[in-house]
């Protein structure tokens, strides 16, 4: 079945330094959502990623949707404290019309 | 104020016994779902539901059971038959057969021993 395969699964960093999550496709993806979970929480919608190549800005944060909408990138730039938490990407494909695939999550714990 | 509640926050059973949690959404959202998040592993879809009186298994359905009677609640049921229930699950909604995003609930932490 279709999977989507996240790296990695943690990822520590100072104040201050730069993180990326990665998110790869088995399949073509129609398109793909970011959700971020709080410790303790619950996941939160981020963004949305539908055109092949789409790059879209939130403040620090760069989402990326590959040319063969296979993959995607989250990048974080200067991480500070309030970004910890775990990132999950999730894609849906063409052939199904309301499930989501969620990859295993990016826990990133950000060090003052 | 919209959203997704569930209930209770953390749940206590013993094996053997059959366990329902509680979603509910004011958002007027036609779909909904439930995850189960174990460490390590993400959110893995139990069961999903488009429309009322309808609703179709996910990659895990295995033990548990759910009903869609009313457009605003969807319950799960965590049968004794499912080996392993301890986890945190998620209850979410979105509108129907549309890339739109999920809204989810704050979860509940159920404990089988």
């Amino acid at each position: 079945g279709q999977q989507v395969m996240q790296i990695p699964q943690y990822q520590h960093v100072q104040e201050g330094e730069d993180f990326t999550t990665y998110c790869n496709s088995s399949t073509t993806l129609s398109n793909i959502q970011w959700y971020k979970q709080r410790p303790g929480g619950h996941p939160v919608f981020l963004i949305q990623l539908v055109k092949s190549g789409e790059v879209k800005k939130q403040k620090r944060l760069t989402f990326q949707f590959g040319e063969a909408k296979k993959n995607s990138s989250l990048h974080i730039t200067a991480t500070q404290t309030t970004d910890v938490g775990t990132y999950f990407c999730a894609g849906r494909n063409s052939s199904n019309t309301g499930k989501l695939i969620f990859g295993q999550g990016t826990t990133l714990q950000v060090k003052p | 104020d919209g959203g997704i509640t569930q209930s209770p926050k953390y749940l206590f059973r013993k094996e053997g016994q059959n366990v329902t949690l509680s979603c509910e959404q004011n958002l007027n959202h036609d779909a909904m779902y439930w995850y189960r998040q174990d460490p390590g592993q993400g959110l893995r879809l139990i069961y999903y539901s488009q429309i009322v009186n309808d609703f179709q298994k996910g990659d895990i359905a295995e033990g548990y059971s759910v009903s869609r009677e009313k457009k605003e609640s969807f319950p799960l049921t965590v049968t004794s038959a499912q080996k392993n229930p301890t986890a945190f699950y998620l209850c979410a909604s979105s509108m129907p057969y549309r890339p739109y995003e999920q809204y989810f609930g704050p979860g509940t932490r159920l404990t089988v021993t």
